[in-house]
């Protein structure tokens, strides 16, 4: 167990639909990471927050936008869903999101598009 | 961005050692991690290495060349719960929006056999 929670654990909606995937990174962690990982693609990074602010991006698609909060835990908005968007979503956290600090990873979200 | 590249499968049998090779191409290194991950769970830290050589963690041990963009996860004495997908991360110097994410290989689906 990583310290790092997720819910929900699944979520099958249809497409056209927006969810809300949510995250609590570990005691005292103050960087959340969010991933996305389907079988063609592998694990691929989409965004950092550091202290509730955006600290780096990645290949996030413009339908889903991310924040953090004042007690640190983070979520994840994915509007307009399309079949593609199935996959598993990781979060991830560390303590300052230094360039060598370890990231733990949340068990995931496993979403389904209908 | 980067280019990192692991075989795609790997099988061994118990007891045995078995080497998982990755390479890759960075604009600014800043490290590699490996992650273990077991179908539809979390990746979890395996190690980590900054500075070329040979870091030992117990049946596992984690090897960097810089200069030759090369890394290797050595696992000793197999077990059958090693069987995993073994993922190659590496992160980036990195400037303004990309700074110390972390890229991820495709990983190496390895299978231990009795």
């Amino acid at each position: 167990d990583s310290g790092v929670t997720q819910t929900p654990k699944h979520l099958i909606t249809a497409t056209g639909q927006r969810v809300t995937l949510r995250c609590s990174p570990r005691s005292g962690d103050l960087s959340v990471y969010w991933y996305q990982q389907s079988l063609d693609q592998g694990l691929q990074f989409l965004i950092q927050y550091y202290n509730g602010e955006e600290r780096a991006k990645g290949n996030i698609l413009e339908r889903f936008s991310a924040q953090q909060f004042p007690d640190l835990h983070s979520e994840l908005n994915l509007s307009s869903l399309e079949l593609g968007d199935s996959a598993l979503y990781f979060c991830a956290s560390s303590a300052s999101g230094g360039a060598q600090e370890t990231q733990y990873f949340g068990p995931g979200t496993r979403l389904l598009v209908l | 961005g980067q280019n990192i590249d692991q075989p795609t499968e790997m099988t061994a049998t118990e007891g045995a050692i078995v080497q998982i090779n990755c390479t890759y191409q960075t604009s600014g290194f800043n490290g590699l991690f490996w992650y273990q991950q077991h179908a539809g769970e979390a990746p979890t830290f395996l190690s980590y290495n900054v500075l070329d050589g040979l870091e030992e963690k117990g049946r596992f041990s984690s090897f960097l060349s810089r200069s030759k963009g090369y890394s290797y996860l050595l696992l000793k004495e197999l077990q059958m719960k090693d069987s995993a997908s073994y993922l190659c991360a590496v992160r980036d110097l990195g400037r303004g929006s990309t700074l110390g994410r972390l890229y991820f290989g495709r990983g190496t689906q390895l299978t231990v056999w009795p």
